[in-house]
């Protein structure tokens, strides 16, 4: 089936520690997004890709890094300068601006907790 | 940059009841709005896309308008039913990003 795979859905991250989320889609999309979703908040944007080898900063970058190497992978890296890191990680992807429909589909999420 | 805003931010209703729900966004140069369903510990699911050269969209018991001069989209939901109940957020897209506002805790009673 045709769609967005976040993994894992639940992950655990001790003190000082990197973690990677995984966000794979096979919908032949040139966009890309990562979102974070605290409890009661609406969704922030944390980077986006709108094409291959290049990706932009959204309003808190801070302490999470991306690679975009290949269109179907978006990899979140939350490294040990994110203060507060716990929170539901949600992954979308689109076709891209200036490319007709541009609706996006989002992933089913992962869910970090520090420990 | 963009502020969206959903209004309210919670709803509780009788099943059968017609529903709004508000969204207003302060800069009106977007190339789509799109409304959103999420249920508790899950993802978004997309429930209806309108392009800025659109005014409406309609799925089913869903209806959606866009007055991107005015800044403001409506979801109605007609008919509502206890499986209507979750998050509805709406997000509006400008050349780079896509921006949400921070949604709608509907409830409809049986």
């Amino acid at each position: 089936d045709g769609g967005i795979t976040q993994s894992p859905k639940y992950l655990f991250r001790k003190e000082g520690q990197n973690v990677t989320l995984s966000c794979e889609q096979n919908l032949n999309h040139d966009a890309m997004y990562w979102y974070r979703q605290d409890p009661g908040q609406g969704l922030r944007l944390i980077y986006y890709s709108q094409i291959v080898n290049d990706f932009q900063k959204g309003d808190i970058a801070e302490g999470y890094s991306v690679s975009r190497e290949k269109k179907e992978s978006f990899p979140l890296t939350v490294t040990s300068a994110q203060k507060n890191p716990t929170a539901f990680y949600l992954c979308a992807s689109s076709r891209g601006q200036g490319m007709g429909n541009t609706e996006a589909f989002f992933g089913q999420g992962t869910r970090l907790t520090v420990v | 940059k963009q502020e969206v805003t959903q209004i309210p931010a919670a709803l509780s209703v009788p099943e059968g009841e017609n529903l709004v729900l508000n969204c207003s966004f302060t800069d009106s140069a977007i190339y789509n709005l799109q409304w959103f369903r999420q249920d508790p510990g899950k993802g978004l699911t997309s429930l209806l896309l309108i392009q800025s050269s659109q005014r409406e969209q309609t799925s089913g018991r869903l209806n959606a308008s866009l007055d991107k001069s005015s800044g403001r989209s409506t979801l109605y939901i007609a008919a509502s039913q206890p499986g209507d109940s979750a998050t509805y957020l709406c997000a509006v897209s400008n050349n780079n990003d896509m921006r949400f506002g921070a949604g709608t805790r509907l409830t409809v009673k049986p």
